[in-house]
């Protein structure tokens, strides 16, 4: 079956370490997005890619990192220069963008230790 | 979320109908989307309105007004599955933007 994948579906970060999510799609869509949820809160972007090998800044970039090398993955990177990184991050992937329905993995849930 | 409001939380009673109102601001307006997310899980997609009307799919249905920058979800038939949030979407260039959720209970 189609879908998205990220992984781990739990995470815990030491201070001053870099993690990695994953997120792979085998639905051949152009589009994937990052998105963080905080609880009881709506979905902020955090990180956006139209196409391989390009992606844009969402509105909550700083201290996290992407890259998408292949166009079925767009791993984050959450860097120690995000200082609450605990929440949770969903990944999502779409036809195209801007109007066309956004499918969502089943999310990393973060935590410092 | 950015210039999208809903009311962040709604109780209704199983069997019953229930609206959840969304407003948005217009401009750059690309298209309304809903979601329902149950706690702990991933968003999935209820329904997509662009043009003004009413779009049914089974006991949801969906509404737009694009002059007023208003949409609302209805629920009917509640059952005690659809307590969750239920998050309001416009399209925006490339990407969504969200509100933050309104989150419904069902009670028996």
């Amino acid at each position: 079956d189609g879908g998205i994948t990220q992984s781990p579906k739990y995470l815990f970060r030491k201070e001053g370490q870099n993690v990695t999510l994953s997120c792979e799609q085998n639905l051949n869509h152009d589009a994937m997005y990052w998105y963080r949820q905080d609880p009881g809160q709506g979905l902020r972007l955090i990180y956006y890619s139209q196409i391989v090998n390009d992606f844009q800044k969402g509105d909550i970039a700083e201290g996290y990192s992407v890259s998408r090398e292949k166009k079925e993955s767009f791993p984050l990177t959450v860097t120690s220069a995000q200082k609450n990184p605990t929440a949770f991050y969903l990944c999502a992937s779409s036809i195209g963008t801007g109007e066309q329905p956004q499918h969502f993995g089943d999310g990393t849930r973060l935590s410092i230790l | 979320g950015q210039n999208i409001d809903q009311p962040t939380e709604m109780t209704a009673t199983e069997g019953a109908i229930v609206q959840i109102n969304c407003t948005y601001q217009t401009s750059g307006f690309n298209g309304l989307f809903w979601y329902q997310q149950h706690a702990g899980e991933a968003p999935t997609f209820l329904s997509y309105n662009v043009l003004d009307g009413l779009e049914e799919k089974g006991r949801f249905s969906s509404f737009l007004s694009r002059s007023k920058g208003y949409s609302y979800l209805l629920l009917k038939e509640l059952q005690m599955k659809d307590s969750a949030s239920y998050l309001c979407a416009r399209g925006s260039s490339y990407k969504l933007i969200f509100g933050s959720g309104t989150r419904l209970l069902v009670r028996p």
